[in-house]
């Protein structure tokens, strides 16, 4: 069974850091392409970043150049190292599984239950 | 800037069809960009229910199915039940790598 369990959130001021975890069972990180997707208090779902299979990664232009994805492969995780952090990035943060490959399934087809990040003064 | 749009809130009767959709306030949507949908209630994560235009995710019936209408991409839920009072995404595969989710649609079922 395929499970993703987010950590790493919580209160931090603005330009703050912080690193999320998404640890994964049930399937290989690295074989597939994981996404983090944020929602702020009483809004929608916002895509913020996609590491695939190969490595490649791309970032949504509201973090692109504070935030960074990654995989820790001795834990079968993806992360994502979170700087300058600003009062907008405050939202509940998912991490989602995507297919092996690009047509294979929805890009969003397994999700955890998400961990809340709080930038404020 | 292109943004992704859907209709804020849509009401269905139990037992009928509605259809979703979502566009683009710049441009048609095409099956080249990998319309997916997802529900989410509250507090909840969302959940995948069709993905490549028109692919069901594992486990969805068939009362859900995703398309191409015109210029947008839409979601059909016929026989509308109870439960299927969600807000509804879409996601759009865009240049450059990146995917953009539309605003959401609360769906009512009265």
């Amino acid at each position: 069974e395929v499970q993703l369990v987010e950590s790493g959130g919580g209160l931090t001021q603005p330009g703050g850091s912080l690193i999320l975890s998404c640890e994964a069972s049930g399937f290989i990180v690295r074989s597939n392409y994981m996404s983090w997707v944020r929602q702020a208090p009483g809004k929608g779902l916002e895509w913020v970043s996609v590491i695939y299979s190969g490595g490649k990664t791309y970032y949504s232009d509201s973090v692109k150049g504070r935030f960074s994805i990654s995989r820790d492969e001795s834990k079968n995780a993806m992360l994502l190292h979170m700087n300058s952090l600003r009062v907008e990035d405050t939202a509940v943060y998912f991490c989602a599984r995507g297919p092996p490959n690009f047509l294979e399934g929805a890009p969003f087809e397994s999700w955890g239950q998400g961990t809340l990040v709080s930038v404020s003064s | 800037h292109t943004v992704v749009t859907q209709e804020p809130a849509v009401s269905v009767s139990p037992g009928g069809t509605v259809t979703l959709t979502c566009g683009l306030t710049s441009g048609s949507v095409s099956i080249s960009h990998y319309p997916s949908w997802y529900r989410q209630t509250p507090g909840q994560a969302p959940r995948a229910l069709t993905y490549s235009t028109n692919a069901r995710s594992s486990g969805v019936p068939d009362r859900f199915s995703g398309s191409i209408l015109g210029d947008r991409a839409a979601l059909t839920i016929t026989g509308a039940q109870a439960d299927d009072e969600s807000t509804y995404y879409c996601v759009l595969y865009m240049l450059g790598g990146v995917w953009v989710f539309g605003g959401g649609t609360k769906l009512t079922v009265l």
